[in-house]
């Protein structure tokens, strides 16, 4: 069965400081993979979404980056953290018709 | 843009069904609608997703008009574990577009 591993669960990093953020899925191969971001009480914003290896599609403009250096490992990172940087990150996997499965997330709090 | 609305919040009561509403009048014809639920600060939890027919699983039951422009999702007997945020999705080219959920809370 597949499986998406998400890390860390929790993360507080001060203003100006890198961050990277790891996601890795098993028992699957070439996935799509995404990145989400929550903030308080909203809905989900998709930030990035990639469809095979070094191939990486931003939704929306802002400090963060993500990478695949492997078909199933999706990377999220900032070279210096902002306040704003601040929320619930999600990372998932989808395949054909086997839909959209969500990882456990990580709570970033940027001081 | 979120492709979905739905209400802000439903009280349902334990042991009787809940039916979640949601409108996606823009939808086109070959986006799938997905429901998803989220307890706090978890990921959220697939539960089921219809394109044109009315759908059924172990969780719930997805009904989806004929003209496609909303869906309904119903929980046969809600549990004190089924309070949640309930999110309507649009699948849109690959991609999910959330809009705000529903806080359901089921009192016993």
């Amino acid at each position: 069965s597949q499986t998406i591993h998400q890390w860390p669960a929790t993360l507080v990093q001060p203003v100006g400081s890198p961050l990277s953020l790891e996601c890795t899925v098993e028992g699957t191969s070439n996935p799509n993979l995404y990145w989400y971001r929550q903030a308080a009480g909203r809905g989900l914003q998709l930030l990035f979404y990639s469809v095979g290896i070094g191939q990486i599609s931003s939704e929306v403009p802002q400090n963060l980056s993500a990478s695949r250096p492997q078909d199933r490992q999706f990377i999220l990172s900032s070279k210096k953290l902002l306040l704003s940087d601040s929320g619930f990150y999600l990372c998932a996997w989808s395949k054909g018709a086997i839909g959209y499965t969500f990882g456990s997330g990580t709570r970033l709090t940027v001081v | 843009d979120a492709k979905t609305t739905q209400p802000t919040s439903m009280d349902c009561a334990e042991g009787r069904a809940a039916n979640l509403p949601c409108n996606h009048s823009t939808i086109s014809g070959n986006e799938y609608v997905y429901w998803y639920r989220q307890i706090h600060s978890q990921g959220p939890q697939y539960i089921i997703h219809g394109l044109k027919n009315n759908e059924t699983n172990e969780m719930a039951s997805l009904i989806i008009t004929e003209d496609r422009k909303s869906s309904t999702l119903i929980l046969p007997h809600a549990t004190l574990r089924d309070t949640a945020v309930y999110y309507c999705v649009v699948d849109s080219w690959g991609k999910l577009q959330f809009g705000a959920g529903t806080q359901v809370v089921v009192t016993p």
